[in-house]
């Protein structure tokens, strides 16, 4: 197992355009969570997911975002009319109990042009 | 609403010296984990230290050690023996026992190592 992975790494989009990110958590963890990270912030939640059920979403989560985590296994963050505001480091964690912390991804940095 | 606050936003250490980072947190719950995490440049954040608010002792890993003041509200990092690979960006975080399963994180402090 080689950790949280996501793809892409890097994006860039121009404005209105819709974005697409994935995240494959540790196999066994069954909490997948969603955070956003602006230049020099600590990061942000956006939602989380115990298995396929979506069971917390932030305020930030407006709606052009949707997640989802089909099978409980990997997990997709989609923005739609993308806006400069969006431009971020996206990050996905996994976790196994709610005693542990997380394991952290290396992101996904999107920038909108 | 919990609030974790950094107030130093930056800090340097001599290597092979000390360092303390502080946060503070504010919470009406009694029962929460606090965190520490890494972030290096360009890197994916990493757990550096955890402490459980019911236990007293206060948690060690390795160089690294915490001061836990449940009543003052606060859980600062203490790095031992500082090395150039410490240097990053240090996020404190808190985390509720009950409902609410996010990390709610502190803005960062970032540490600089001399050598």
């Amino acid at each position: 197992d080689t950790g949280v992975s996501q793809n892409p790494r890097h994006k860039i989009t121009k404005r209105g355009q819709n974005v697409t990110f994935r995240c494959d958590p540790i196999s066994e963890h069954n909490r997948l969570y969603w955070y956003r990270q602006t230049l020099g912030q600590g990061p942000e939640f956006l939602t989380y997911f115990q298995n396929e059920a979506q069971l917390e979403k932030s305020r930030l989560l407006s709606d052009r975002f949707s997640a989802e985590r089909p099978k409980g296994s990997f997990s997709t963050l989609e923005i739609q009319r993308t806006e400069q505001g969006d431009s971020a480091m996206y990050l996905c964690a996994s976790s196994l109990a709610l005693t542990y912390g997380y394991t952290f991804g290396s992101g996904t940095r999107l920038t909108v042009v | 609403a919990q609030t974790v606050t950094q107030s130093q936003p930056e800090m340097s250490v001599q290597e092979a010296e000390t360092v303390t980072l502080s946060c503070t947190y504010d919470t009406s719950e009694s029962d929460y984990y606090l965190f520490w995490y890494k972030q290096p440049p360009s890197r994916q954040m990493i757990l550096v230290i955890r402490q459980e608010a019911y236990k007293q002792q206060n948690a060690t890993e390795n160089r690294f050690s915490v001061n836990f003041q449940k009543a003052a509200k606060s859980f600062s990092l203490k790095i031992s023996d500082s090395q150039l690979g410490d240097a990053a960006m240090y996020f404190c975080a808190y985390r509720s026992a009950g409902a609410g399963n996010m990390l709610t994180f502190g803005g960062g402090t970032r540490l600089m190592v001399k050598p």
